[in-house]
């Protein structure tokens, strides 16, 4: 039972324009999102971060969106960059326990082609 | 900056060897995570520890155990190594703090159970 699901294994764009990753989840129970970006051989890297009390955050080029209602979220990266061209994994979170674990979704494969 | 270590980035064995994977955290985190990553399933967490001596079972323990002896140091360990354990594992670690959920990633290392 996959709780949070990034449904695009890949996702190809050019250099300078927008990119958009997507997410779902089915726990309600969650209550913070991260974005995480790996390169081939190296471990994840922490990009960007919402609480479920907000509906977006924005660091520089990356941006998260939440929407509650819809169990979803998007990063927007813009303008995209060939150095951005990793895996992309989304995570969720609840706060009902006291370490909060995060469950991963698969993964999205994003290509910048210069 | 967070520095997670793990102890080989790549490292080949028999089957049926025992199997030790370390991993040291320099920023007192009290959380440390076990992870491993394969194609098309994303990160699955193996085990986890919110305190020295503390563990529990993550998403698919079986076939490993872990201790932590120390707050700093979390080992993943294979009783008997099988080649349906041939993964990239990866090791995290994190505040036990509801703001701060950020998990943070060791570089990886790659196991390949010949």
């Amino acid at each position: 039972d996959q709780q949070v699901k990034q449904n695009s294994p890949s996702l190809s764009v050019q250099e300078g324009r927008i990119s958009i990753l997507n997410c779902d989840y089915t726990n309600s129970m969650f209550d913070y999102f991260l974005w995480y970006k790996k390169y081939p051989a190296e471990g994840p890297t922490f990009l960007i971060s919402i609480s479920s009390i907000k509906d977006k955050n924005e660091d520089g080029r990356f941006t998260v969106f939440l929407n509650k209602s819809a169990k979803h979220l998007s990063l927007h990266i813009v303008p995209s960059q060939p150095g951005d061209s990793a895996v992309y994994f989304c995570a969720a979170s609840w706060s009902g326990g006291s370490n909060y674990k995060l469950t991963f979704g698969k993964g999205t494969l994003l290509t910048v082609n210069p | 900056d967070v520095k997670v270590t793990q102890s080989s980035r790549y490292l080949v064995k028999r089957t049926g060897e025992k199997v030790f994977l370390e991993c040291v955290q320099d920023m007192d985190h009290e959380n440390m995570f076990w992870y491993r990553q394969d194609p098309g399933l994303g990160l699955r967490l193996i085990y986890f520890s919110y305190d020295v001596k503390m563990k529990e079972k993550g998403d698919i323990p079986e076939g490993y155990s872990v201790s932590r002896e120390k707050k700093e140091r979390f080992s993943l360990i294979l009783e008997s190594a099988s080649t349906n354990q041939t993964s990239m594992y990866l090791c995290a670690s994190s505040f036990s703090d509801r703001a701060l959920r950020e998990q943070y990633f060791g570089p990886g290392t790659r196991l390949t159970v010949t």
